[in-house]
C-alpha cells in the first residue's frame, strides 16, 4: 500500500538556522499539505499546495515558512530561521482530490 | 474552528466493542464526517468517513444519525493497538477551506 514518507525522522538544529523537511507524497496524488503538532497540542494545519502553488495557508505559515515541489516526487518545508518556539513534529500529508488526506510519519524538529 | 464534540476519554477491554461518540450539531448538507486516529506521536492515520449513510471498512464502522447531528465511530473488537486518540473532524469536499482541522479528540485505552 502506497504511503507518504517524511525525512529525516529527527533534526535538531540551532535557532536561527534554516531547515528544510522532506516528504514524497503517495505518487498519484494532487494535493499536498504541511501540519504540524507542537508537543501536546492539537494537530494544526500550516499549508496545502496544488497545481504548484499555495492554495491556503495557516496565519502560522507566515514570511518564515515556504513550500516548494522541486521535482515530480519531492514536497519541501523550509523554515528559513527556526525559533524555538518551531519545535514540534511535522507531518506531510496527500490526497488525490479534495478528499481523504493520508498522513507521513512525521520529522520531529527540535530547535536549540 | 471546532465543529465536533467528543469525551475527552474513554476506555474498552480488550476484545469488547469500542464505540466513540461525536456531535456535530452545527453539521451542514455538504459536510462529511471524518474519523482519524493518532497513536502517540505518529502521523494522523485516516479511518473512515461519511456523509449521511452507515460505512463500514477493514478497520472500523461509522453509524451517522438520520439528522447528520451526530455519528459513532465503532472498532467491533478492540485490540490494544487501538489505544490511541480519535479524531472526529467535519469538512466540506467539493468547496471550502481544504484543511483538517484536529480538535482534542477522545483518548481511547483498550486495557487488557
Amino acid at each position: 500500500e502506497p504511503e507518504v514518507t517524511q525525512t529525516p525522522s529527527h533534526q535538531v538544529t540551532q535557532m536561527g538556522q534554516e531547515v528544510i523537511l522532506r516528504c514524497v507524497p503517495i505518487s498519484n496524488h494532487l494535493y499536498f499539505y504541511w501540519y504540524r503538532q507542537i508537543l501536546g497540542q492539537k494537530v494544526e494545519f500550516l499549508v496545502s499546495f496544488y497545481n504548484n502553488e499555495i492554495s491556503e495557508k495557516s496565519e502560522i505559515f507566515d514570511d518564515q515558512f515556504s513550500v516548494e515541489r522541486p521535482d515530480g516526487s519531492n514536497f519541501t518545508l523550509k523554515i528559513r530561521s527556526t525559533k524555538l518556539e518551531d519545535s514540534a513534529m511535522y507531518f506531510c500529508a496527500s490526497s488525490r482530490d479534495r478528499g481523504t488526506q493520508y498522513f507521513g510519519p512525521g520529522t520531529r524538529l527540535l530547535v536549540l | 474552528d471546532a465543529k465536533t464534540t467528543q469525551p475527552p476519554s474513554m476506555d474498552c477491554a480488550e476484545g469488547r466493542a469500542a464505540n466513540l461518540p461525536c456531535n456535530h450539531s452545527t453539521i451542514s448538507g455538504n459536510e462529511y464526517v471524518y474519523w482519524y486516529r493518532q497513536i502517540h506521536s505518529q502521523g494522523p492515520q485516516y479511518i473512515i468517513h461519511g456523509l449521511k449513510n452507515n460505512e463500514t471498512n477493514e478497520m472500523a464502522s461509522l453509524i451517522i444519525t438520520e439528522d447528520r447531528k451526530s455519528s459513532t465511530l465503532i472498532l467491533p473488537h478492540a485490540t490494544l493497538r487501538d489505544t490511541a486518540v480519535y479524531y472526529c473532524i467535519v469538512r466540506p469536499l467539493e468547496t471550502g477551506a481544504n484543511n483538517l482541522f484536529f480538535g482534542t479528540g477522545t483518548r481511547l485505552t483498550v486495557i487488557p
